[in-house]
C-alpha cells in the first residue's frame, strides 16, 4: 500500500503557483520523498526528492516539514503542460527499493 | 526522451496467448524496473532487476515472468493472457549506486488483449 496521502484533485491558474500537499506521517528516518509526474498516459516523469532539507530545481520546490510527517511541491509558474497527475512517494534509496505509487494528485492548469 | 525505449509500442492479442515485451535502458543504466498501469488499479510495481539478477518483487503473476539480458536489456513475458492483462506496461531504468531513487520511464507498451 502507499504510504502517503494526497487530494484527488487540485486546480490553478496559470502562472500561479501550485502548491501540492502530501501526507507521509508513517515515514521513517531512512526514507526519502520523492515526487513524479505522469501526463496523459505517458512513462511518468522525476521531478524532485529529499529528505529532510528544502530542496529546489529548475521544475519546481519541495518543502518537508521538520517532523517529516508532510511536504509541498510547489510549480512555482504553473503552465498548461503542467497539467498532470503529481505522484507523492517515500522509499529508501538502496538499490531494492520498491517506488509504491498512490492515487496521486490530478492537477488541472486552467488559462 | 528518457532515454529507455519499449517495444512495441501497441500490442493487441487474444486470450490465452503468450507476449514479449522489451526494455532497454539508458547508457550505462543497471537496474530495470516493470509496471504495470490499468485503469482501476493505477500503476502497480511487477518486478525489478539489478545487472542480470532479480532484486525485488511486487504484485507479478505467476502467469507473468521477466529477465535481464547481459547486455542489459530486459524483457517481460506474458502466458496465458486474460482480458484483465489489458494495461499499459511500463519499463524504468536506474543507475545502479546511487544514493537516490530517480527511476526513468519508457513511453509504455500498450497491450490490448481481446
Amino acid at each position: 500500500d502507499a504510504k502517503t496521502t494526497q487530494p484527488t484533485s487540485m486546480d490553478c491558474a496559470e502562472g500561479r503557483a501550485a502548491n501540492l500537499p502530501c501526507n507521509h506521517s508513517t515515514i521513517s528516518g531512512n526514507e526519502y520523498v520523492y515526487w513524479y509526474r505522469q501526463i496523459h498516459s505517458q512513462g511518468p516523469q522525476y521531478i524532485i526528492h529529499g529528505l529532510k532539507n528544502n530542496e529546489t530545481n529548475e521544475m519546481a520546490s519541495l518543502i518537508i516539514t521538520e517532523d517529516r510527517k508532510s511536504s509541498t511541491l510547489i510549480l512555482p509558474h504553473a503552465t498548461l503542460r503542467d497539467t498532470a497527475v503529481y505522484y507523492c512517494i517515500v522509499a529508501w534509496y538502496s538499490s531494492a527499493s520498491k517506488i509504491i505509487f498512490g492515487s496521486g494528485t490530478r492537477l488541472s492548469i486552467r488559462p | 526522451d528518457s532515454g529507455v525505449t519499449q517495444t512495441p509500442k501497441h500490442l493487441i492479442t487474444a486470450t490465452g496467448q503468450r507476449v514479449t515485451l522489451r526494455c532497454s535502458p539508458r547508457s550505462g543504466d543497471l537496474s530495470v524496473y516493470w509496471y504495470q498501469q490499468s485503469l482501476d488499479q493505477g500503476l502497480q510495481f511487477l518486478i525489478q532487476y539489478y545487472n542480470g539478477e532479480e532484486r525485488a518483487k511486487g504484485n507479478i503473476l505467476e502467469r507473468f515472468s521477466a529477465q535481464q539480458f547481459p547486455d542489459l536489456h530486459s524483457e517481460l513475458n506474458l502466458s496465458s493472457l486474460e482480458l484483465g492483462d489489458s494495461a499499459l506496461y511500463f519499463c524504468a531504468s536506474r543507475r545502479g549506486g546511487s544514493s537516490y531513487n530517480e527511476q526513468f520511464f519508457g513511453p509504455g507498451t500498450r497491450l490490448t488483449v481481446l
